[in-house]
């Protein structure tokens, strides 16, 4: 089973609302990742967890909280975006944070009002 | 900083037919190198990956060459299908003081037509 479930599927919010979105694996992989991808762009790497703790921060903006509760899940807190930061929101996880496999969830379609 | 180039763009193929698609990459110390396939509303989807240690790997009707001297590494897709029909994207691993992670091309939306 080579399975990353996100909720919610897609997320609609207003720029003061704020909301999270979910990540979930059972793999048994001990580094997740949050990739950002706008529309007929690559995915851009966010964050990167490894062991439950913050490997790597692209500089992203601090509108953007990720959590590591524990090794199977991962959440992205959000708060305060604004309208550019819609876009498709993916989670990923490998093995270790290496050069392992990387395998994606579906994604979650976020639009900011 | 580090950058992979990915051509073409934009792919169209005839159903039967082979597309082959090709990146650069510009760090020499990438060891990792995987392709995925995402089709519209889906995540990317990891459809073959080589590592450096390996020149060529061939997995029924897809197959990747790589080309560690040049950094260049390319996907072949032989016998195309209609459901091939989607974006691709290559990938190439880098690492920093904070740890490795994948540097994405810019994709290629491949179409077959039938």
């Amino acid at each position: 089973d080579t399975e990353v479930t996100q909720t919610p599927k897609h997320l609609v919010m207003g720029m003061t609302n704020k909301k999270s979105l979910k990540c979930e694996q059972h793999m048994g992989h001990r580094a997740m990742y949050w990739y950002k991808q706008k529309a007929k762009k690559p995915p851009e790497l966010m964050f990167v967890y490894s062991y439950e703790k913050l490997s790597i921060n692209e500089s992203v903006p601090s509108r953007f909280s990720p959590e590591c509760p524990n090794s199977s899940l991962l959440n992205l807190h959000l708060h305060a975006l604004q309208p550019e930061d819609s876009a498709l929101y993916l989670c990923a996880s490998s093995l270790a944070v290496s050069t392992d496999t990387q395998y994606f969830g579906p994604g979650t379609r976020l639009t900011v009002l | 900083g580090e950058n992979v180039e990915q051509h073409p763009s934009t792919l169209s193929v005839q159903e039967g037919d082979s597309a082959v698609i090709k990146c650069t990459y510009s760090d020499s110390a990438s060891n990792y190198f995987p392709w995925y396939k995402q089709e519209l509303g889906k995540g990317p989807q990891l459809i073959i990956d080589i590592r450096s240690n390996v020149g060529e790997k061939k997995d029924q009707r897809i197959a990747v060459t790589l080309n560690k001297t040049a950094k260049h590494f390319s996907l072949h897709i032989t016998e195309t299908q209609p459901e091939d029909s989607a974006v691709y994207f290559c990938a190439a691993s880098y690492s920093n003081q904070a740890g490795t992670a994948l540097i994405f091309g810019k994709g290629t939306t491949l179409s077959v037509s039938s």
